[in-house]
Order: C-alpha cells, then structure tokens, then sequence
C-alpha cells in the first residue's frame, strides 16, 4: 500500500506570506491529486498531476516523481485560503484506488 | 460543480439500529465511492461501484453494505450501527479507474449515540 505524508500538519502565516504544503509517497503512482476542504465543507480537486507543474490562479502545484515528491505552494496567501489541504495518490499497480494524506491546516491570518 | 448530493447531511442514530445513506449523481459517471472521513486518519475507502449492480469492497468496509441499482444512485447501509461509526462520510464520483479526477458530495455527518 501507499503511504502517503504531508507536511507541516499545521501551518498558520500572515496575509500575503508565500506559502508552501509538502507530500511524500512511497511507491509509483499514476496520479497525484491535490484538495481543498473548508471547515465543515465539502472536498474540492484543486489539481491533478503526473509530471512537472500545473499553476491555476495563484496556486502552483509541482510534482519529481523521481523524488516521490509534490509541493503545493499559494502565492499572495490570503485569509480565504484557510483551509485543510490534502494530497492524494493513485498508485501504478493493484486496484489504482486513491491513498489519502491526512492533511495539512493552513490558517492565514489578517 | 459536479451534480453531487448526499441525504441526510446529519443524522444521529443510536447504537443498534441501521442507518441508509444516499448518494446521487447528475454527471452519468460510472465510478462511485464511499469514503469516511476521521480525526488523524485521511480519507478511507469504505466501498466502491464500477458499474449498476457491481460493487467492490475497500480497507475499512466491515459493518457496512452498499448497493447500486441505478446509475445515480449509491447507498451505503449500516446493518446494525456502532459508535465506532460516528463519522463524516463522503461520496464521490469519476469517470474512470486510476488517474481520474474524483468529484466529492458535500458529506454527511452521522453521529451514533
């Protein structure tokens, strides 16, 4: 099975601090994920990656999968960014079902 | 967003009863999962659906039994509910198996007392 780790587990920063949120995976995968939930709400895709980096707004999201190793950075960090972000791994073998990190608390204050 | 909605969004039950929880999806995707959602643990697979009729088993799938007779449906059951079931559960959505983006229902909160 997968084991998939993040870091910090809590991470809490002024307005406008670049922001960075860390996953390690211990086997090949097919697919790392990145998601969002907001306290006491629902999970949303932020990013899907295999390789190299996607960028959406001012979240970036990198991936070394020689590394077994994804960033998720925010850049102009703002209080609406508050919010667990978790990293999730679809692995290259057995039943390719999803392998979730427990998560990462970010709290971005005024 | 992705047609997901999930019924009840609360419930609080007592120990020994069972306990229905709907999923139902607009988007027509043929893979749907059932997640619980604890303190300290990430999400975990409880059951999945590749198709009408056709179900699998996840990493935490004792006490509970799902069923789909429908595309859009996905209920999960608790036979005889126990507190260590009290949980947030999600249902989720994709369109294939392995690489595939998962859409999430915004989640149930059932409490067992």
């Amino acid at each position: 099975k997968n084991e998939v780790e993040q870091s910090p587990q809590n991470l809490t920063a002024q307005e406008g601090e670049f922001i960075t949120i860390n996953c390690s995976y211990s086997v090949g995968i097919s697919a790392l994920h990145w998601l969002q939930q907001h306290p006491g709400g629902g999970i949303v895709s932020l990013f899907m990656l295999s390789s190299g980096k996607k960028k959406h707004g001012r979240l970036i999201a990198t991936i070394n999968i020689q590394e077994k190793h994804s960033s998720l950075h925010i850049t102009a960090s703002h209080p609406r960014d508050s919010a667990v972000y978790i990293c999730a791994v679809t692995s290259n073998f057995g039943n390719e079902k999803l392998t979730f990190g427990t998560g990462t608390r970010l709290t971005i204050i005024p | 967003d992705a047609g997901i909605t999930q019924s009840p969004r609360h419930k609080v039950t007592e120990t020994g009863t069972p306990v229905t929880l709907r999923c139902h999806q607009t988007e027509n995707h043929r893979y749907m999962y059932w997640y619980r959602q604890d303190p300290g643990h990430g999400l975990r697979l409880i059951h999945y659906s590749y198709g009408v009729k056709d179900t699998d088993k996840g990493e935490v799938s004792d006490g509970y039994s799902v069923s789909r007779s429908k595309t859009e449906d996905f209920l999960l059951t608790l036979e005889s509910a126990t507190s260590s079931q009290t949980s947030v559960y999600f249902c989720a959505i994709s369109e294939g198996q392995g690489p595939y983006e998962q859409y999430f229902g915004p989640g149930t909160r059932l409490t067992v007392t």
